[in-house]
């Protein structure tokens, strides 16, 4: 089944603790991207990759890394977790630009 | 600037009524890119149809049904005798050929339709 996976999908944690949401995708796709979604602000792109050892900055890229070494996958790390980094997460992938992206089930992540 | 308005925030209707969900874009760009996803109380975003600028026909699936209009930038999104199913959040979302970004969608702000049976 085609699919883009994410994990965990939900994280409750500690400000400053070190932590990775996992995203991986079956279909072979190039672009991938990785959203958050807050009430009243909707959905805003926080980083993109258009090919494997390939990524940029999105709208909101502050306090997040991502990684690239393979083209299934695409990691979300938060070396420092905040309480503002509180958000419900979606990694994202497609065949390239234009085309329609197919979303992870979400990862709800909390930062007391 | 690109952006994307859902004025309706909320509609409720009660089952087997039809309902539009309306979307306005703006963008400079003369290639974009349309979408509709639904995002159900479960919280994933399912993707519903793609539309390219250069493509004004409507399209029917079913009970949904999606009217594109270039000349006063809207991209309407129909459902024919709803149900209790379709109760869901639904999001209109755009994307622009000149600002790549790796294909981002640039979202509304969510209409959230509630079917009462």
């Amino acid at each position: 089944e085609a699919q883009v996976t994410q994990n965990p999908r939900y994280l409750i944690t500690v400000t400053g603790k070190k932590l990775t949401v996992t995203c991986s995708q079956n279909m072979n796709h190039e672009y991938m991207s990785w959203y958050r979604q807050d009430p009243g602000l909707g959905l805003r792109q926080i980083y993109y990759s258009m090919n494997v050892e390939v990524t940029d900055k999105g709208d909101v890229p502050e306090g997040y890394k991502v990684s690239r070494k393979e083209k299934r996958n695409f990691p979300l790390i938060l070396e420092s977790p905040s309480p503002n980094q509180t958000s419900l997460y979606f990694c994202a992938s497609s065949t390239g630009s234009g085309y329609e992206q197919y979303f992870g089930p979400g990862t709800r992540l909390t930062v007391t | 600037a690109q952006k994307v308005t859902q004025a309706q925030t909320e509609i409720s209707v009660v089952e087997k009524e039809d309902v539009t969900l309306d979307c306005v874009y703006e963008t400079r760009d003369t290639t974009y890119y349309l979408f509709w996803y639904k995002q159900p109380p479960s919280g994933e975003l399912v993707f519903l149809i793609r539309r390219n600028s250069f493509d004004e026909q409507n399209e029917i699936s079913g009970r949904y049904s999606w009217n594109f209009q270039k000349s006063t930038s809207s991209f309407n999104f129909t459902i024919t005798a709803s149900q209790v199913v379709d109760s869901a959040v639904y999001f209109c979302a755009l994307s622009e050929r000149g600002r790549n970004q790796g294909g981002k969608l640039i979202f509304g702000q969510g209409t959230e339709l509630s079917v009462k049976p």
